[in-house]
Parts: C-alpha cells; structure tokens; sequence
C-alpha cells in the first residue's frame, strides 16, 4: 500500500451525468496531483495542487473540475464528458520542497463514458 | 516547450539478457530524473532515480546512466526476468518542480 487511495477503481458513465472521483493520501504530502493515462501517450498532467492551492491547470477542459479541501484529500468532478474522456485517471501526491521528488501514485480509476 | 522523448516503444528481449531504454529530454534546467515500472493493471511505481549532479546510479540489476551535455538519460536492466515485465516510463524535472513524462516502453521478456 502506497498511501494514496483512490475511489472508485472502475466508473461507467453517460454523457450526461455529474460524477466525482476521490483521492486520499496518508503520507503527509504537500502537493497532489491528477494526471489522464490513455493508451499509448504519456501521462497527461492535469491539475496540480500545493498546498491546497491549484497551482497548475495544463487547458483541461471546464468539464472537469478539481476541489482540494485540504492537504489529504482531492476530487476530481466530471460533467457532461465526452467518450474521448475515457481512460484511466490517476491521482498522485508529493512532498515539494524545493527539490523534486518521488510521486506516489494510487491505483487509479478506469472511467468509461458511454 | 518542454518534452521527453522515449524509446523504443516496445522492446522484446530473452530472458537472461539486457535491456536499454532511452530518453531525451528538452529543459536545460531539468535536474531530477525518475523512471517509472508500471505492470499491467497496477499503478506507477518508482524503480530508480537519478539527480544532476550524479552521472550514473545502479541498484542490483537495475541502472541509469545520465549525460547532461547529450540531455539524454537511460535504464538499463541485466539479467531479465518474466517479472522485469511492464510498461517503463522515464520523467525530467521541469522549472516548476513538476515531472514531464516519456509516453512509455512496453518491456516483454521472452521465456
């Protein structure tokens, strides 16, 4: 067990429902990542969080919208997605501290948009 | 902007012997570089590191090699095995402390 927990591991959806995917770390982690894995292409960084402050957001689209309540917690609210939007969603967290470091990852969610 | 290029996409060795994946990458200023071994259905895990200041590091069967001048680095793996199987993704460091990622090797080990 890495400490970083996500839920749920698989997730059909349609076009038109309002899903959340959660993301707990217990390792004490200041930063907290989502990252989109598809087939084929490199990890896809999504939204970045330090410190509980989104510090990134690489042109996801309005569709999904991260909360980080605190340090230990991140979700990831989906809308509307398109089946493009399929793929395995993993979330991350790391200590940053000026240095870059090892990224722990969870085990990620398999989302399917139907 | 910032990229790393890995490759091959998919390596195929015999067990018993080695195998070199490669990495380029862009940003001068990257200075941290992991590599990444996910097995099928399972989350990324790290294997080894390397930091800039540091031109080779080894851990049992497994090695990275850095050239800073080329910004190229490298995993290499002896002595394979059927659990040495799975998808390896190397990473650099960007200026944000953020890791931009290779797209992946499939690593198959023949029996």
């Amino acid at each position: 067990e890495t400490g970083v927990t996500q839920t749920p591991r698989h997730l059909v959806m349609g076009m038109t429902n309002k899903k959340s995917l959660k993301c707990e770390q217990h390792l004490g982690h200041n930063a907290m990542y989502w990252y989109k894995q598809s087939a084929k292409k490199p990890l896809e960084l999504m939204f970045v969080y330090n410190f509980k402050e989104q510090t990134e957001n690489n042109s996801v689209p309005s569709r999904f919208s991260p909360e980080c309540p605190n340090s230990s917690h991140l979700f990831l609210h989906l809308h509307t997605l398109q089946p493009e939007d399929s793929a395995l969603y993993l979330c991350a967290s790391s200590q940053q501290n000026g240095l870059s470091t090892e990224a722990f990852f969870g085990q990620g969610t398999r989302l399917t948009v139907v | 902007g910032e990229n790393v290029e890995q490759h091959p996409s998919t390596l195929s060795v015999q067990e018993g012997d080695s195998a070199v994946i490669k990495c380029t990458y862009s940003d001068s200023a990257s200075n941290y570089f992991p590599w990444y071994k996910q097995e099928l259905g399972k989350r990324p895990q790290l294997i080894i590191d390397i930091r800039s200041n540091v031109g080779e590091k080894k851990d049992q069967r497994i090695a990275v090699t850095l050239n800073k001048t080329a910004k190229h680095f490298s995993l290499h793996i002896t002595e394979t095995q059927p659990e040495d199987s799975a998808v390896y993704f190397c990473a650099a460091s960007n200026s944000n402390y953020q890791l931009i990622w290779g797209a992946g090797t499939k690593l198959i080990i023949k029996p």
